[in-house]
């Protein structure tokens, strides 16, 4: 069975904190595929990013970085100078050759302050 | 703007009552997925099509939900008879194929928010 857990609810930082989002998953499969998304308050899931089981690099985008961790089976993912803007709930998700099927986490979701 | 195109964005029912939501999906994505996302969770598959056909209703409640999509392009879910556990949001999303789910990441819309009261 496929498995994401967002242990973080909610986070609150000021404005300009890092602010780090921490995705941890479960599967028995060798070839999975891991998301990131953001859903802000007017409702849709925008994506952020993709990270397949085989590509271990961290990825840097702008203010975005993602930490993937196969040992531990963790897919963190780290805003830098966090902006008003950045406030949603983030998801992660999971999908899998044999499943087929996403598998979202309960979401984490991020207030900033100014 | 979601380019996902979903209506209404509210829907205020009465338990017993139908209800159906639409969408639109990206042109020329042949894959269409309702999914509902009940408050603090994520959100879960209930029904995934392929042009028309659909692929995986596993997760659907037939025995009041149905779904459809009958040119392949737009779809409509129902509700009948509504009951209060069914409020929640229900979110359209489109991608280009389901063959390699990983490769085509989904698009949402906006969502239609469901409260049966």
């Amino acid at each position: 069975a496929q498995k994401v857990t967002q242990a973080q609810t909610e986070i609150s930082v000021v404005e300009k904190e890092d602010v780090t989002l921490d995705c941890v998953y479960e599967t028995r499969d060798t070839t999975y595929y891991l998301f990131w998304y953001k859903q802000p308050p007017s409702g849709e899931l925008v994506f952020l990013i993709r990270r397949n089981s085989f590509d271990e690099q961290n990825e840097i985008s702008g203010r975005y970085s993602w930490n993937f961790q196969k040992s531990t089976s963790s897919f963190n993912f780290t805003i830098t100078a966090s902006q008003v803007v950045d406030s949603a709930v983030y998801f992660c998700a999971l999908i899998t050759d044999s499943w087929g099927k996403f598998q979202f986490g309960a979401g984490t979701q991020v207030v900033v302050t100014p | 703007e979601a380019e996902v195109a979903q209506s209404p964005r509210y829907k205020i029912t009465e338990k017993s009552q139908a209800v159906a939501f639409w969408c639109d999906p990206i042109s020329g994505h042949a894959t269409l997925y309702w999914y509902r996302q009940i408050l603090g969770q994520g959100p879960e598959l209930l029904v995934q099509f392929q042009d028309e056909s659909v692929v995986d209703d596993s997760q659907l409640p037939k025995d009041r939900f149905s779904a459809e999509r009958l040119k392949g392009v737009d779809s409509t879910l129902k509700i009948q008879p509504a009951e209060l556990g069914d409020s929640a949001m229900y979110l359209c999303a489109s991608s280009k194929s389901a063959m390699r789910a990983y490769n085509s990441p989904l698009h949402f819309g906006n969502g239609t928010r469901l409260t049966v009261t």
